[in-house]
């Protein structure tokens, strides 16, 4: 696709329900990210995909969340027993590939809101 | 550990001035540095992206610079104008992941 593609925009639930947040990236791009946005903060980062394994998970907050990427292109982010805690806005993006030198495109994010 | 610290957290200046935005950062290996503008509920936009080899880097009324071994990089937005109006994001990369600051919130009034 021409950029980062995130679904949905908006997520609204209830505490110790399940969420999945979708991305798809730039086609063609072999890395993928996802970073956490919180009101007024920087992204931080979460987790980082080579292709379809996770290169860098030390990100990931607990073992409520977790991320896959199972062919290497689109990439799901599933937190478990949400908290009210885990408000946010969730970032994709990607890159043509890892290991340092390229330039980073995000998508529009998800924003979670647990009740 | 890498940290990333941006001055001023909040600038408003009237239309047509000149402004430079800090980002200052403490480890300085890193690849590169990319700046971003955010607007309000919206995604990150990249702006310019700097490798660790180079100075600076332009487009159209932006320029930002990069003193790696003094861990700072600059944007210059010249002839502000409303519509740049937003949040910049300057953000540095070490190994394989970007680590940002926590922005500048730009307004410019007419």
């Amino acid at each position: 696709g021409a950029g980062v593609s995130q679904t949905p925009s908006n997520k609204v639930t209830e505490k110790g329900k399940y969420v999945e947040l979708r991305c798809d990236p730039i086609s063609g791009h072999t890395a993928l990210y996802w970073y956490r946005q919180s009101l007024g903060q920087g992204p931080e980062f979460l987790i980082y995909f080579q292709g379809t394994g996770a290169a860098d998970d030390s990100g990931l907050p607990n073992d409520r969340f977790f991320a896959v990427r199972p062919e290497g292109s689109v990439s799901t982010l599933k937190i478990q027993r949400t908290e009210r805690g885990d408000s946010a806005v969730y970032l994709c993006a990607s890159t043509r590939e890892g290991g340092g030198t390229g330039e980073l495109f995000f998508g529009e994010g998800s924003r979670l809101t647990v009740l | 550990k890498q940290e990333v610290t941006q001055i001023p957290a909040a600038l408003s200046v009237p239309e047509g001035e000149n402004l430079v935005l800090n980002c200052s950062f403490t480890d300085s290996a890193i690849y590169n540095l990319q700046w971003f503008r955010q607007d309000p509920g919206k995604g990150l936009t990249s702006l310019l992206l700097i490798q660790s080899s180079q100075r600076e880097q332009t487009s159209g009324r932006l320029n930002a610079s990069l003193d790696k071994s003094s861990g700072r990089s600059t944007l210059y937005i010249a002839a502000s104008q409303p519509g740049d109006s937003a949040t910049y994001l300057c953000a540095v990369r070490n190994t394989d992941k970007l680590i940002f600051g926590t922005g500048t919130r730009l307004q410019v009034f007419p």
